[in-house]
């Protein structure tokens, strides 16, 4: 069984442009959540996906939007990338969303921004 | 808002011994703290839950305790192995449905054979 897929592994973008990140959730999961993780810190909580519908966003500027469609996977778009945005972008599945069924992570998308 | 601290500094033990590691937290007590390994280059993987009215728990080589009085949770690996060599994270879920993680920095573990 197929773990959670990011795409791509590894990107290169330069300061102004847009990026788009894709997931993939584990088959059967209907929720998707987003992280940024910075060299040397733990991941930060960016948005949660729950059949299609936002159930949580964390404290990152509206450049940050995502969605999901209805096989599930997601999408994290950043605009106007900043160097700031450099970092590990990571996505988790889960069952239903809530704590109780727990979350699988993927091994994310390395996004450097110059 | 909480504050998540793991001790900055690598941890280096003795292949065998136990490896405790700290995770403090200011403010409100959460209901919910799990741990989670982290490797180089991949995600985190999830290796205990706890919940705020549980004072221990336990998985096969790994005991996680929790001390709401404190603010703190220790996470023991027994009989450390090299294998055990990763990046270990605490978190925090909150939120209406406990769905956001809030994440501390992480502590590095170095089992020496």
């Amino acid at each position: 069984d197929a773990g959670v897929t990011q795409s791509p592994t590894h990107l290169i973008k330069t300061r102004g442009q847009q990026v788009t990140l894709r997931c993939s959730p584990i088959s059967g999961h209907k929720s998707v959540s987003w992280y940024q993780q910075v060299l040397g810190q733990g991941p930060q909580f960016i948005f949660q996906y729950y059949e299609k519908e936002e159930r949580g966003r964390g404290n990152f500027p509206d450049r940050f939007s995502a969605r999901q469609f209805p096989n599930y996977s997601s999408e994290l778009n950043v605009n106007a990338l900043l160097l700031g945005d450099s970092a590990l972008y990571l996505c988790a599945s889960s069952l239903t969303g809530g704590l109780g069924y727990g979350y699988t992570f993927g091994s994310g998308t390395r996004l450097t921004v110059v | 808002s909480q504050k998540i601290e793991q001790n900055s500094e690598a941890l280096n033990i003795q292949e065998g011994k136990t490896a405790t590691l700290t995770c403090n937290y200011t403010n409100y007590s959460p209901a919910y703290l799990q741990w989670y390994r982290q490797d180089p280059g991949r995600g985190p993987v999830f290796l205990l839950l706890i919940r705020e009215n549980e004072k221990e728990k336990r998985k096969e080589r790994l005991k996680v305790t929790f001390d709401t009085t404190l603010k703190q949770s220790l996470f023991h690996i027994t009989a450390s192995q090299p294998a055990d060599s990763a990046t270990y994270l605490c978190a925090l879920a909150q939120g209406d449905n406990f769905n956001k993680f809030y994440f501390g920095s992480g502590t590095k573990l170095n089992v020496k054979p």
